[in-house]
């Protein structure tokens, strides 16, 4: 069955720091994935989404980009992170086709202070 | 993109059906109806979705328009677990408007 991974849970960081967040899928090849934020009492933003390896589409300017090295990972970085950046952010696959659902992460929730 | 309009929040009564409508007026022909919700604090997940036909799974039963304008999600005995934010979107088959692009979804409350 697949899986997805996603790290760390919570993180607490400065702002100007840099920022790595990963996500990895298993037990499928080939996946679409997505980046999403959700800011505190906001709905789910979609940050980024990739069809494959090296290939990042960005929904929204900001602070952040992707990148995908291998097939099934995902990686969310900053440079210098904003007091903005913090949220909650969620990674997810699905298949290629739109019949198929998403499944998401269990998120990670970041603070910058 | 097509757009969904759900009411901002409902409420219900535990072990009693429920009945989430949503409205696409815009839907096309190649957009599928995607339901997902979000418990506090945890990521969204999948509920159910189709095309044209009824859809029923071991979560909820999805009740679609014959004109595809308006689709309802159905749980059928109501559970205080089901407390959730519930999310109707259309996914676009290919390209980027096959990507699920989350509205503000109606806030369901459960009552025991």
């Amino acid at each position: 069955s697949q899986t997805i991974h996603q790290w760390p849970a919570t993180l607490v960081q400065p702002v100007g720091s840099p920022l790595s967040l990963e996500c990895t899928v298993e037990g499928t090849s080939n996946p679409n994935l997505y980046w999403y934020r959700q800011a505190a009492g906001r709905g789910l933003q979609l940050l980024f989404y990739s069809v494959g390896i090296g290939q990042i589409s960005s929904e929204v300017p900001q602070n952040l980009s992707a990148s995908r090295p291998q097939d099934r990972q995902f990686i969310l970085s900053s440079k210098k992170l904003l007091l903005s950046d913090s949220g909650f952010y969620l990674c997810a696959w699905s298949a290629r086709r739109a019949y198929y659902g998403y499944t998401f992460g269990s998120g990670t929730r970041l603070t910058v202070v | 993109d097509a757009k969904t309009t759900q009411p901002n929040s409902m409420e219900s009564n535990e072990e009693e059906p429920v009945h989430l409508p949503c409205n696409h007026s815009t839907i096309s022909g190649t957009d599928y109806i995607h339901w997902y919700r979000q418990l506090p604090s945890q990521g969204p997940e999948y509920v159910i979705h189709g095309l044209t036909s009824n859809v029923n799974n071991r979560m909820a039963s999805l009740a679609i328009a014959e004109d595809r304008k308006s689709s309802t999600l159905i749980l059928h005995r109501a559970t205080l677990r089901d407390a959730a934010v519930y999310y109707c979107i259309l996914r676009r088959y290919g390209g980027s408007q096959g990507n699920l692009i989350f509205g503000k979804g109606t806030k369901l409350s459960v009552k025991p």
